[in-house]
């Protein structure tokens, strides 16, 4: 079973907007962490903004954010007022604490966010 | 700067030969970790090394090999047994502190081409 679901495999929007990007999981271990990573067209995977599980509130790193609704089991990342440099694929990624696999990283497929001009 | 380095950045190979990527990092991380993406996919693990001179299979290690014998330093052999090895390489690090709020940082990438 898919444990990282992401169901936007493209987006566009339009400049200045703010972007949702959906991520939904699924564990049963108490204790796990939530990343999501860019990447551009040259490929390198950049660490953008992590939530954990016990966390109180939503993580925000600059114009990213993470709504992270725990019952539903969505992590999704805002982008605000967008910028032509936020054109790229991300991806969100999970870990889990104590029952995963030796804390190996869970990836997602990936959303490829474009944005116009 | 600290960071991660991979070379080559472009790499051909012709059928039947081996090739080996080169990943260094000076984070002074732990735990280093090879990933493999084809095109317009997710990443997939090959191998990781938690400490000095020991590693570990991920989900797709066959025709794949790797040696840890410096803190800096995890090369990736892609054997002639690996049938199907055109891809893009990360490596990445980590500090693998045993929690889940561990980070693991990229290198920019490895792209390999079998001709």
């Amino acid at each position: 079973a898919q444990k990282i679901t992401q169901t936007q495999p493209g987006m566009f929007v339009q400049e200045k907007e703010a972007v949702t990007l959906d991520c939904t999981y699924d564990t049963s271990d108490p204790s796990y962490g939530l990343f999501w990573y860019k990447q551009p067209s040259s490929g390198e995977m950049i660490f953008l903004i992590y939530q954990g599980s016990y966390d109180q509130q939503n993580a925000t790193e600059g114009r990213y954010s993470l709504n992270f609704q725990k019952a539903r089991k969505s992590a999704n990342l805002v982008i605000s007022a967008s910028q032509l440099g936020d054109s790229a694929m991300y991806f969100c990624a999970m870990r889990e604490g104590q029952m995963g696999s030796n804390y190996q990283l869970i990836w997602g497929a990936g959303t490829k966010l474009i944005i116009k001009p | 700067d600290g960071g991660i380095t991979q070379s080559p950045k472009y790499l051909f190979r012709k059928e039947g030969q081996n090739v080996t990527l080169s990943c260094e990092q000076n984070l002074n991380h732990d735990a280093m970790y090879w990933y493999r993406q084809d095109p317009g996919q997710g990443l997939r693990l090959i191998y990781y090394s938690q400490i000095v001179n020991d590693f570990q299979k991920g989900d797709i290690a066959e025709g794949y090999s790797v040696s840890r014998e410096k803190k800096e330093s995890f090369p990736l052999t892609v054997t002639s047994a690996q049938k199907n090895p055109t891809a893009f390489y990360l490596c990445a690090s980590s500090t693998q502190r045993r929690i889940a709020r561990d980070t693991q940082y990229f290198g920019p990438g490895t792209r390999l081409t079998v001709l």
